[in-house]
């Protein structure tokens, strides 16, 4: 049973970086079966795609957050990162981190079919 | 990068079936099968109901099917239960070896 937990301060001042981790169970980001992703939830609005990290570290980003944004490996503690440098008020949101299936034969292909439970960010002074 | 379209909300009777759509370009929804829908209770993360445009994961009711043509998308939930009523979100794999997520849909019984 595959697990993802995000972990990382809730309140964050204007202006610094946001930086959240998701540790993975049951299943490993370094297998080349998957994408590591962040999607973001503003209060009372829509998902949105923040970005993802491959095996090899190859990365993929939402255009409107490339400027800001880089997601990251740590293989050695079955970790992966995110950061978001010079938050504002408009960064508040729940942060999900969540698994892309990549195996053909395996249910979920190109879906997220793993995710966490959510954690709460709030950008004030 | 714009946000694929879902009608804001959508409401049916129990027993009834109600559709779902969800439009975006030939750059995503109409140039690939890797079209997903995720269901979302309040205070609850998305989880994943429908993928590759018509799949369903084990463990989620054959209530729920997925269709396409050209950019637009669709979920049909029928025989509306009162436990549907939820937020529902469609996925979509993009040209730029990205994802993009709908607006959202709010099902109401």
């Amino acid at each position: 049973q595959v697990q993802l937990q995000e972990s990382g301060p809730g309140l964050v001042k204007p202006s610094q970086t946001l930086s959240l981790t998701c540790s993975v169970s049951g299943d490993s980001v370094g297998s080349n079966s998957y994408y590591w992703s962040w999607i973001r939830q503003h209060p009372e609005k829509g998902l949105e795609w923040i970005g993802y990290v491959f095996y090899s570290g190859t990365t993929f980003y939402n255009a409107s957050l490339r400027s800001r944004v880089t997601i990251s490996l740590d293989t050695s503690k079955n970790q992966f990162s995110l950061k978001l440098d010079s938050v504002t008020a408009a960064d508040t949101a729940v942060y999900y981190c969540a698994r892309v299936q990549l195996r053909l034969t395996a249910p979920g292909n190109r879906a997220f079919d793993v995710w966490g439970q959510g954690t709460t960010v709030t950008v004030s002074s | 990068q714009s946000a694929l379209t879902q009608p804001a909300s959508v409401s049916g009777s129990p027993g009834q079936s109600i559709t779902i759509s969800c439009t975006g370009t030939s750059n995503d929804v109409g140039g690939y099968r890797f079209v997903s829908w995720y269901q979302q209770h309040p205070g609850k993360p998305p989880k994943l109901i429908i993928y590759e445009v018509s799949d369903r994961p084990s463990g989620v009711s054959n209530r729920f099917s997925g269709s396409k043509s050209g950019n637009t998308a669709s979920l049909t939930i029928s025989g509306l239960q009162a436990e549907d009523e939820a937020d529902y979100y469609c996925s979509s794999y993009t040209s730029g070896s990205t994802f993009v997520f709908g607006g959202g849909t709010k099902v109401t019984v």
